[in-house]
């Protein structure tokens, strides 16, 4: 067990529609990724957060959105979906906010979600 | 920031060490050597990092080569819960992320 939680574990929802993924980062750990990992693909950066802000972007695409809370929670929003949005969504989370001084980061287990 | 090269796959005996090598010639000074699995379809498994020196975890132990220009990873008793991709990343390029490339899948054999 990671320390990193994340739900829901699985979703189904239809093309169009809009679904909000949730991580709680391991205590006290300040800094929040999140990763997309499609079967065609490897794992993917979207975006990372820390204490709130956000501090750096990947291939997220506009649809896609993401904010931390002053509790550190952190939300992932994905909009007007696609087929092709069918992944699994990670979020890890770390102490500080970069690994350059060798802090780990750990992933949650992920959400899996299918749009049809 | 350095790229690294893994075999694709490769297999090893149940019981026996795996030596999982990985290649990162243009790795700078101050970058670290990390390792993570991902058993099928769950999170990304932490395992070890390094910067110099040889580090050795209740999971594993990693040798750096003194130029650091390689770096091997040993299982020291492999077991079938071990068959996994696993991930040598350097300190990821950009704002501190790991980037993940396509890893090496272990299949542990009986």
């Amino acid at each position: 067990d990671s320390g990193v939680t994340q739900t829901p574990k699985h979703l189904i929802t239809a093309t169009g529609q809009r679904v909000t993924l949730r991580c709680s980062p391991r205590s006290g750990d300040l800094s929040v990724y999140w990763y997309q990992q499609s079967l065609d693909q490897g794992l993917q950066f979207l975006i990372q957060y820390y204490n709130g802000e956000e501090r750096a972007k990947g291939n997220i695409l506009e649809r896609f959105s993401a904010q931390q809370f002053p509790d550190l929670h952190s939300e992932l929003n994905l909009s007007s979906l696609e087929l092709g949005d069918s992944a699994l969504y990670f979020c890890a989370s770390t102490l500080a906010e970069g690994i350059g001084s060798g802090n780990t980061i750990y992933f949650g287990e992920g959400s899996w979600l299918t749009v049809v | 920031d350095a790229k690294t090269t893994q075999p694709p796959s490769m297999d090893c005996a149940e019981g026996r060490a795996a030596n999982l090598p990985c290649n990162h010639s243009t790795i700078s000074g101050n970058e670290y050597v990390y390792w993570y699995r991902q058993i099928h379809s769950q999170g990304p498994q932490y395992i070890i990092h390094g910067l110099k020196n040889n580090e050795t975890n209740e999971m594993a132990s990693l040798i750096i080569t003194e130029d650091r220009k390689s770096s091997t990873l040993i299982l020291p008793h492999a077991t079938l819960r071990d068959t996994a991709v696993y991930y040598c990343i350097v300190r990821a390029y950009g704002n501190n992320r790991l980037a993940f490339g396509k890893g090496n899948q272990v299949v542990v054999i009986p």
